[in-house]
């Protein structure tokens, strides 16, 4: 049983570029949370998705997006990256509507903006 | 969500109980406390999760004190591969949220 997957595993980009990330979800889960994790501390929540919808945001710029397609998997966008956009970007998923307490975190994607 | 505090920093010998404290003084009724842990270069991994009874799982027990007001996270026989951040979460665990509030964590050093 395949646990969540993220790629790319590391991303190097410019200053005002965008970026993707993706992420698949732990088999039967319909649920995808993304977190930001800057150096030295905790991850950030950024989004999270079910039904292919945004559901709850936390407090991220516009410049941070995403989408949920039919199968659960989803994509992170960030738009016009700035230099403080350096991170580790974290997936987890879960099943939906508070059905279980866990979250399985992926191994993340370290995107290096310079 | 309420705001946790905890330790920067522990040490712990191999073999040995890690004792891992957590205060959460503003800890609503239906909110629970959770434990993550972050091993380096890895995503966080669910540990344990209470709302007011001893919990205990084949990773860790949770002890939460009767005013619910902290509590401590015990591995009972601390290994090299215990060594990582854990994180103590306070949220609602029920109904539709699920986002999870990390705060910085306790680095937990396991040795020989």
């Amino acid at each position: 049983d395949a646990g969540v997957t993220q790629s790319p595993t590391h991303l190097i980009k410019t200053r005002g570029q965008q970026v993707t990330l993706r992420c698949s979800p732990k088999s039967g889960h319909d649920t995808v949370s993304w977190y930001q994790q800057a150096l030295g501390q905790g991850p950030q929540f950024i989004f999270q998705y079910y039904e292919e919808e945004e559901r709850q945001r936390g407090n991220f710029p516009d410049r941070f997006s995403g989408h949920q397609f039919p199968n659960y998997s989803s994509e992170l966008n960030v738009n016009a990256l700035l230099l403080g956009d350096s991170a580790l970007y974290l997936c987890a998923s879960s099943l939906g509507l508070g059905r279980t307490y866990e979250q399985y975190f992926g191994p993340g994607t370290r995107l290096t903006v310079t | 969500d309420a705001k946790t505090t905890q330790p920067t920093s522990m040490d712990c010998a191999e073999g040995r109980a890690a004792n891992l404290p957590c205060n959460h003084s503003t800890i609503s009724g239906n909110e629970y406390v959770y434990w993550y842990r972050q091993i380096h270069s890895q995503g966080p991994q669910y540990i344990i999760h209470g709302l007011k009874n001893n919990e205990t799982n084949e990773m860790a027990s949770l002890i939460i004190t009767e005013d619910r007001k902290s509590s401590t996270l015990i591995l009972p026989h601390a290994t090299l591969r215990d060594t990582a951040v854990y994180y103590c979460i306070v949220r609602v665990g029920t109904g539709t949220a699920s986002k999870l509030t990390f705060g910085t964590g306790t680095r937990l050093q396991v040795t020989l």
